[in-house]
């Protein structure tokens, strides 16, 4: 099944406690984005990578790393979490290098930073 | 900046209606835009696009417009169903970066 994955599903930790989310795809998609979405605020891109070992700012990038080193693979890196990034993210991936691609989305992972 | 809004109110219709949504974009002109459903809880579901040479763009019981003179998006529900209360977002990419802006997003409710 076609599919995009995120692990974990729910998280809670605490203010300076690096943590990863997974990201992983099996569509062999180049396109690979992260989310936050926050009541109010709506979805906001976060990082995006258009291929292996590239990837770009989207408008909300601060605070937050990833990395491409496989096509499959886009993990979300929070080196130093602070409250203000409690949040439902996702991740997304399309066959398109976001041209007009159509945008296939995990199931979301709710993170609590205390 | 980019800016692309959606009727932040919730939209309540009675079922058997058309749900019309309003996706309207300022200081740009795309070159595409995106519909989007979300059920509470759950990842977006693509499930139109429409691009700036087409005026509109049907699916089964759902219809996209763009006006580029308006600067304005329709996502119409004809024959609209209980099962089709959600959030619907409209999102914009660039035609040159992998950048894409989603409005906030509005609430279908559709009443028995």
């Amino acid at each position: 099944e076609a599919q995009v994955t995120q692990n974990p599903r729910y998280l809670i930790t605490v203010t300076g406690k690096k943590l990863t989310v997974t990201c992983s795809q099996n569509m062999n998609h180049e396109y690979m984005s992260w989310y936050r979405q926050d009541p109010g605020l709506g979805l906001r891109q976060i990082y995006y990578s258009m291929n292996v070992e590239v990837t770009d700012k989207g408008d909300v990038p601060e605070g937050y790393k990833v990395s491409r080193k496989e096509k499959r693979n886009f993990p979300l890196i929070l080196e130093s979490p602070s409250p203000n990034q409690t949040s439902l993210y996702f991740c997304a991936s399309s066959l398109s290098k976001g041209l007009a691609g159509e945008q296939y989305f995990g199931p979301g992972t709710r993170l609590t930073v205390t | 900046s980019q800016k692309i809004e959606q009727n932040s109110e919730a939209l309540n219709i009675q079922e058997g209606k058309t749900a019309t949504l309003t996706c309207n974009y300022t200081n740009y002109s795309p070159a595409y835009l995106q519909w989007y459903r979300q059920d509470p809880g759950r990842g977006p579901v693509f499930l139109l696009l429409i691009r700036e040479n087409e005026k509109e763009k049907r699916k089964e019981r759902l219809k996209v417009t763009f006006d580029t003179t308006l600067k304005q998006s329709l996502f119409h529900i004809t024959a609209s169903q209980p099962a089709d209360s959600a959030t619907y977002l409209c999102a914009h990419g660039s035609s040159n970066t992998g950048k894409l802006i989603f409005g906030q997003g509005t609430t279908l409710q559709v009443k028995p």
